[in-house]
């Protein structure tokens, strides 16, 4: 079975300072990773995937196959990256049913 | 500008009541999928659709059932409505892409 862990519930840091949000799978087929971002009264929206390999808003996520991970990193917080962040998971190739984690909400204090 | 619809963003029921919870998309999406979403345990999905007519268990299906009639519609209904559905649903369609397109939210009070 699919399992999406992010073991951190908040983070909390000063701007610019560097962010990493954890992010581990479990998956025995090839995954496709997500990481989605819910700002303050919006919706859920997609920040970025793996498949992508692109910078959005500064951050970046690297698929890690051999410690099955998808940490999402940014190297200088800004206030407007308070958020709450989902790490999520498909199955490559097959349906787009997506698992989520529980969510980790990120703080960036002034 | 893709869009996901909800109708409702607010509502209070009683316990027993049956609930609808409408959500369109005007995108030609194929994929439409419901979730709930609560503190600490994220999201976890209820059922979703691929097709018109077509339905599929999600993870948390029990006390839920959802309709789509048409491509551009996906309803979640609450046959006897109990406290612990009091909860945030959102609801999402895709493309075979991968990326979901999410509604605002309907956030669901049960007394």
């Amino acid at each position: 079975a699919q399992r999406v862990t992010q073991p951190e519930k908040l983070l909390s840091v000063f701007k610019g300072a560097p962010v990493e949000l954890k992010c581990n799978y479990s998956y025995s087929g090839s995954p496709e990773l997500f990481w989605y971002v819910q700002y303050s009264r919006q919706r859920l929206q997609l920040l970025l995937r793996h498949i992508s390999r692109e910078s959005i808003k500064g951050f970046t996520a690297d698929l890690n196959k051999g410690e099955t991970s998808f940490h999402l990193k940014k190297p200088f917080a800004q206030e407007e990256d308070s958020a709450m962040y989902y790490c999520a998971l498909s199955k490559k190739g097959g349906s787009e049913k997506l698992v989520f984690g529980k969510g980790m909400k990120l703080t960036v204090n002034p | 500008d893709v869009k996901v619809t909800q109708s409702s963003r607010y509502l209070v029921k009683r316990t027993g009541e049956k609930v609808f919870l409408e959500c369109v998309q005007d995108m030609d999406h194929e994929n439409m999928f419901w979730y709930r979403q609560d503190p600490g345990l994220g999201l976890r999905l209820i059922y979703f659709s691929y097709d018109v007519k077509m339905k599929e268990k999600g993870d948390i299906p029990e006390g839920y059932s959802v309709s789509r009639e048409k491509k551009e519609r996906f309803s979640l209904i609450l046959e006897s409505a109990s406290t612990n559905q009091t909860s945030m649903y959102l609801c999402a369609s895709s493309l075979q892409t991968g990326e979901l397109f999410f509604g605002e939210g309907s956030r669901l009070t049960v007394l």
